[in-house]
């Protein structure tokens, strides 16, 4: 267990719909980071937020965007969903916002989109 | 394009066969390198990184991997796979982005099975 908590587990939902994953990070990390693991690109770096500001964009597309709260807790929203969203979305979490730290992944988002 | 490179996408070894795993990557400057481990119906766990020092690491089960910086490698070995390994790896590069932030960027992954 890395610390790092994700909600929910599963998700099934239809073309065109919005859903939100929620991340939790690790007691004391400040920084979030989402990925996407799919079978066509593999994983892929979203978004980091460090502290409740981005710092990083990757290949994040339009219809989706992130936050992180106050409670440094973190959603990442998908919207207009297409079959092709269909995949796992990991959370991540570091101590700080430099490169210098490792990433603790969280047990990730199972979404499919159908 | 600037990328990361797993040469081995699926690996079938032994009980006891030694194990390498080739990872590139093609940044120029400096790098944080990590394998990451994926277990069947798991999240990523690290298995071990190189951020500075000596080029050998040792990291977590027996894994340990060698930072060439000449030839932008950093390889992945184990001496005596158990069935226990079967699993997915992958290679990961860090590098700071402009602007402070950081993303991990990832190789396509080597799927190891080990066979009893």
């Amino acid at each position: 267990d890395s610390g790092v908590t994700q909600t929910p587990k599963h998700l099934i939902t239809a073309t065109g719909q919005r859903v939100t994953l929620r991340c939790s990070p690790r007691s004391g990390d400040l920084s979030v980071y989402w990925y996407q693991q799919s079978l066509d690109q593999g994983l892929q770096f979203l978004i980091q937020y460090y502290n409740g500001e981005e710092r990083a964009k990757g290949n994040i597309l339009e219809r989706f965007s992130a936050q992180q709260f106050p409670d440094l807790h973190s959603e990442l929203n998908l919207s207009s969903l297409e079959l092709g969203d269909s995949a796992l979305y990991f959370c991540a979490s570091s101590v700080s916002r430099d490169w210098g730290n490792e990433q603790f992944f969280g047990p990730g988002t199972r979404l499919t989109v159908l | 394009a600037q990328s990361v490179s797993q040469h081995n996408h699926h690996v079938i070894l032994s009980e006891a066969a030694s194990l390498e795993l080739g990872c590139n990557y093609s940044y120029g400057g400096t790098v944080n390198l990590f394998w990451y481990v994926q277990y069947p119906g798991q999240h990523l766990q690290l298995l071990l990184k190189y951020f500075s020092g000596d080029p050998l690491v040792k990291g977590i089960k027996g894994f340990e991997a060698e930072f060439i910086k000449s030839k932008f490698s950093f390889n992945l070995r184990k001496p005596s796979v158990q069935w226990s390994d079967t699993a997915e790896y992958f290679c990961a590069v860090n590098r700071i982005l402009t602007g402070g932030g950081n993303k991990l960027t990832f190789g396509t992954g080597t799927q190891l099975k080990v066979e009893l």
